[in-house]
Formats: structure tokens, C-alpha cells, sequence
């Protein structure tokens, strides 16, 4: 069990929709990361955030947002959802600066666009 | 930017067969360079790291080693499991800026009895 904890583990959904992906990182980490894991693309970097704001932006498309509340937890939003948005989306998490730099991961949520 | 290419999969061996991942990075200075696993149905978890060069990571009887000279760090085990059957994804954080991870394109191994 890494600590980090992802809702829901599976979410199934139309084209056109809206879902909210939640995630938890482990006690005392300040940073969260947001990856997208598909088939044909391999693990993607969406986005980070760092005590409560962004960091680093990756891949993340203009329909997705995130954002992390005070509590560290963070929402992935996903809108206008398209087939090819259908993935296992990653939530990770570490400690403070000048750490080791290790991630830890969540379970994932894998979302299914039909 | 950083970048890391990783030996295309799947790979399939017999248990107790030699096996290496091959994994070669582009980034600026000394990243640190991780291997991460995961099996089936669960998220990434740490195997080996390491954080500078020529620095061997180790663990669970896996070993990479971190050669500058030649921007690598391939995965080996002596002797390989059932139990090992998993997805590989080597990785590495760049020296600035964030401290995301750049990922490989992960290797599925699947080791036969």
C-alpha cells in the first residue's frame, strides 16, 4: 500500500461528459502529479501541483483542469470526453523538496469513454 | 527536453533465464534514474533507483547501473521468476525544474513456467 488513494478505481461514461478523478497523496506530501496512462502513448505527465498550487504542466489537454485544496487532496476534472480519452489515470505523490525524488503511486482510476 | 527510450516489449522468457531491459535517456547533467513495476491491476511502485553516476541500484535481485558515458540503465536479473511477470518503466528526473518523472514506454515481461 503506497498511501496514495484514488476514487473511483473504475468509472464508465458517454461521450460528451464530465467526470471529477480524486486523489489523497500519502500524510505530509506537499506534491501531487497527475499521469495518463494509455495503450498506444505509455505514461504521460498531466500536471503537478505543489501545496495547493501548479508547478508543471505537461501533456494536459485544455479540456482537463486539476487543482489541489488545502486539505492536499487533488480533483482531475475531464470534460467534453471523447473516445480516445478512455485510460487509467495515475495520481502520485512525494515529499518535500530535496527528497529522493520517488513517486508514489495510487491504484488508478480507469475510466471508460463509450 | 528529457526523454527516456526503453527496449520495445513484450518480452517472454523461462523462469530462471537471464533477463535485461534496456533503457537509454536524453536529459542535461546527472538526472536520477529510476525503475518502477507494476503488475497486473495496480499502480507503479518503486524497484531500484539511482541518483548519480556509476551508482548501482539494487533490489528483489533486480540491478541497474548508471553509466554516463553511455546515458544508460539497464535492468538485469540473474535468475527470473513467475512471480516477476510485470510492466517495466524505466524513468528519470531531470535536474531542473519540476520534479516530475519522464517515463519510458514500459516493458511488459511475462515469464512462463
Amino acid at each position: 500500500d503506497s498511501g496514495v488513494t484514488q476514487t473511483p478505481k473504475h468509472l464508465i461514461t458517454a461521450t460528451g461528459q464530465r467526470v471529477t478523478l480524486r486523489c489523497s497523496p500519502r500524510s505530509g506530501d506537499l506534491s501531487v502529479y497527475w499521469y495518463q496512462q494509455s495503450l498506444d502513448q505509455g505514461l504521460q505527465f498531466l500536471i503537478q501541483y505543489y501545496n495547493g498550487e501548479e508547478r508543471a504542466k505537461g501533456n494536459i489537454l485544455e479540456r482537463f483542469s486539476a487543482q489541489q485544496f488545502p486539505d492536499l487532496h487533488s480533483e482531475l476534472n475531464l470534460s467534453s470526453l471523447e473516445l480516445g480519452d478512455s485510460a487509467l489515470y495515475f495520481c502520485a505523490s512525494s515529499g518535500p523538496k530535496g527528497n529522493t525524488g520517488e513517486l508514489f503511486f495510487g491504484e488508478g482510476s480507469r475510466l471508460t469513454v463509450l | 527536453g528529457d526523454s527516456v527510450t526503453q527496449m520495445e516489449g513484450p518480452v517472454t522468457l523461462s523462469e530462471e533465464a537471464f533477463l535485461t531491459i534496456n533503457c537509454t535517456y536524453t536529459a542535461t547533467g546527472y538526472p536520477s534514474l529510476f525503475w518502477y513495476v507494476q503488475y497486473p491491476g495496480e499502480g507503479l511502485q518503486l524497484l531500484l533507483k539511482a541518483t548519480k553516476a556509476d551508482d548501482k541500484g539494487s533490489n528483489k535481485g533486480f540491478e541497474a547501473t548508471y553509466r554516463k558515458e553511455t546515458t544508460s540503465f539497464h535492468l538485469e536479473k540473474g535468475s527470473v521468476q513467475v512471480s516477476d511477470s510485470a510492466v517495466y518503466f524505466c524513468a528519470l528526473r531531470g535536474i531542473q525544474g519540476a520534479q516530475k518523472l519522464v517515463f519510458g514506454q514500459g516493458t511488459r515481461l511475462t515469464i512462463n513456467p
